[in-house]
């Protein structure tokens, strides 16, 4: 098992860019999290998904898009990258709420 | 707003026990204690998590309170790789529901293990 894998690892943006961050798991998770993470702070939820064709909003959402097709895939999208989204972001898995999360390596984006 | 309150930075010799305390005065009786830990920029990392018993694994123990409203992350012999920020969750274990808001991660305890 790889795990949660994310890529890419490092990217930096211009303002006004867009992209996309990869997450996959290989655990057949159904329950999928993305968090941002900014200097010295802890983590912050930005969006999560119960399972496939199923996401929600988290405490940080603004600024940034995800879908959910498939149990493996969750992509984060920015559609016009701000240098407040300069930040650590983290994909999570688990097999359900009572399970703990597994974390992938995270990217690190900068937008200037 | 955060559940839980940690100091915010702890030192511990090498090859001692290092106690992480951790208050939750609001815990709700439903609610979970949970444990993370995230060494320099790497993804979080689960220790252990409990309800009101004390619990042990491979990593660590847990101390819970008979209130429960703070527990204590033990790790029994320090090492100079245990060096890492340590995160105290508190969140519901039910399936459904409001999924999305349980996990909150504060700033944590920043432990810093010396030789």
């Amino acid at each position: 098992n790889a795990g949660v894998t994310q890529t890419p690892k490092f990217q930096v943006l211009k303002t006004g860019q867009s992209m996309t961050l990869q997450c996959a798991q290989d655990m057949n998770h159904e329950y999928m999290s993305w968090y941002r993470q900014d200097p010295g702070m802890g983590l912050r939820l930005i969006h999560y998904s119960v399972g496939a064709g199923i996401t929600d909003q988290g405490e940080v959402p603004n600024g940034y898009n995800v879908s959910r097709s498939t149990t493996e895939d969750f992509p984060l999208r920015l559609l016009s990258a701000a240098p407040s989204q300069t930040s650590v972001y983290f994909c999570a898995s688990s097999p359900s709420p009572s399970n703990e999360q597994y974390f992938g390596p995270g990217t690190r984006l900068t937008v200037t | 707003d955060a559940k839980t309150t940690q100091p915010t930075s702890m030192d511990c010799a090498e090859g001692r026990a290092a106690n992480l305390p951790c208050n939750h005065s609001t815990i709700s009786g439903n609610e979970y204690v949970y444990w993370y830990r995230q060494i320099h920029s790497q993804g979080p990392q689960y220790i252990i998590h409990g309800l009101k018993n004390n619990e042990t694994n491979e990593m660590a123990s847990l101390i819970i309170t008979e209130d429960r409203k703070s527990s204590t992350l033990i790790l029994p012999h320090a090492t100079l790789r245990d060096t890492a920020v340590y995160y105290c969750i508190v969140r519901v274990s039910e399936s459904g529901g409001n999924y999305g808001q349980n996990f909150v991660f504060g700033p944590g305890t920043r432990l810093s293990v010396l030789p």
